[in-house]
């Protein structure tokens, strides 16, 4: 069975600073890994995923993320963090297994402050 | 292209009523997710619909809880008696038919009193 683990209940950082949300999966087949925001009383927004290709994958409002086959992981970042990216963040994977139906599982979420 | 419409945005109701939210997918998607997020906590998968049918229920409580997708119109969760511990953000989420990103909507926030 699939799983996914952010392993940071809290992260801070300084503004200004580099960014990482760590995520770590487990899954049978062949990962889709995607990354979640979501600002307090709202919705979760897409930001990026990984599918196939390079494993440096940009995204929205500057994040990135870097899939690591071989440490099975795939945190996110930024080069440097800006007060408004405090939010919560999602870690999701879905396991490729050749079945019809592959569902989506999302981690227990990250919390980020970004200290002015 | 609107995103991901559920309303209302807030639902206030007493133990025992029914409480209903509703999920508009976007243009152009077939299938949607329904999540719970309590408070401090993350995202339980809950129930996947594709047009008038359930693919997958495995997180939808077995009593008072039911969705559905009909061929028409918004996706339906459906509460019966609702009880205090009900109270949550309901998340939901659509994609389209060959897609594997989900968008989601700005959520319904139950309280139960």
């Amino acid at each position: 069975a699939q799983s996914v683990a952010q392993p940071e209940d809290q992260v801070n950082v300084a503004e200004g600073n580099p960014l990482t949300v760590k995520c770590t999966y487990s899954v049978s087949g062949n990962p889709y890994l995607f990354w979640y925001v979501q600002y307090p009383n709202r919705g979760l927004q897409f930001l990026l995923k990984y599918i196939t290709g390079d494993n440096l994958v940009k995204g929205s409002y500057g994040f990135e993320a870097e899939f690591n086959k071989s440490q099975t992981s795939f945190h996110l970042k930024k080069p440097s963090a800006l007060v408004s990216d405090s939010a919560l963040y999602f870690c999701a994977v879905r396991d490729i297994g050749g079945t019809s139906y592959d569902k989506v599982i999302f981690g227990p979420g990250t919390s980020l402050s970004v200290i002015p | 292209n609107a995103g991901v419409m559920q309303n209302p945005r807030h639902l206030v109701r007493r133990r025992g009523q029914e409480a209903r939210l509703r999920c508009s997918p976007m243009k152009g998607h077939s299938h949607v997710y329904w999540y719970r997020q309590l408070p401090e906590e993350g995202l339980k998968f809950m129930v996947y619909l594709q047009k008038e049918n359930i693919i997958d229920e495995s997180g939808m409580p077995k009593e008072r809880f039911s969705a559905e997708f009909p061929k028409e119109g918004p996706s339906i969760l459906r509460i019966q008696q609702v009880v205090r511990g009900d109270s949550a953000a309901y998340f939901c989420a659509s994609s389209p038919p060959a897609g594997d990103t989900q968008y989601f909507g700005p959520g319904t926030r139950l309280t139960v009193l």
